[in-house]
């Protein structure tokens, strides 16, 4: 059964590099056909894409972080990684990964993994 | 951009009661990139939905999906209390996009 964990950081201060993992197991990243994504979610508010990988190592972003946003994946330890730099309050939240699957629907999703930025 | 508008923002209803959740896109989209997600307090959002009717894998026949063009429907047709979440409709269409979420509360 395929399984998502995220992990890094719960806190990280302002102007600096918010870092995640998501660890995937029961499962391979490089599998063909499937993205692996990033998704977030402000306290009290909706969810929010960020961004994705495909297995080929391919990355397409939301276009409002694009300039401060990369995905990116290793293989060797079935990982695919988020780093969102130049972070403010407004990047408060929690973060999720997910497999996407071949229609583009998000269906496994990692816990989530809360992370605040505050000086 | 594709905008997803979720309506109502929030539906209070009995157990027993049908809910009708629905999911407005401001351009016609294909169906078959329309998902619809549960999300409990505390939890991460859960697949129901794929394909706009599909139903995902151990998910209950009172879920269902429907819809085209710019209206899509969720209907849970007999609310049980576990049913009380936020609901998100979802599209791909080169970008990834929600709706704003319906919250069901059960009486």
């Amino acid at each position: 059964q395929l399984q998502l964990q995220e992990s890094g950081p719960g806190l990280v201060k302002p102007s600096e590099t918010l870092s995640l993992t998501c660890t995937v197991s029961g499962g391979s990243i490089s599998r063909s056909s499937y993205y692996w994504g990033w998704i977030r979610q402000p306290p009290g508010k909706g969810l929010e894409w960020i961004g994705s990988i495909y297995y080929t190592g391919s990355t397409s972003y939301i276009p409002s972080l694009k300039s401060r946003v990369t995905i990116s994946a290793d293989t060797s330890k079935n990982q695919f990684s988020l780093k969102l730099t130049s972070v403010t309050a407004a990047d408060t939240a929690v973060y999720y990964c997910a497999k996407i699957g071949l229609f583009y629907y998000m269906d496994v999703w990692g816990k989530g993994t809360t992370v605040t930025v505050s000086s | 951009e594709i905008v997803l508008t979720q309506s109502p923002g929030t539906l209070s209803l009995s157990p027993g009661d049908r809910a009708t959740l629905s999911c407005r896109a401001s351009q016609s989209v294909s169906g078959s990139y329309l998902a619809w997600y549960q999300q409990k307090p505390g939890q991460a959002p859960r697949l129901l939905i794929y394909g706009a009717s599909s139903r995902a894998t151990d998910i209950p026949d009172r879920f269902s999906g429907s819809g085209s063009g710019t209206d899509f429907t969720l209907t849970i047709s007999r609310l049980e209390p576990e049913d009380s979440a936020v609901y998100y409709c979802h599209h791909y269409g080169g970008s990834h996009t929600f709706g704003g979420g319906t919250k069901v509360e059960i009486k």
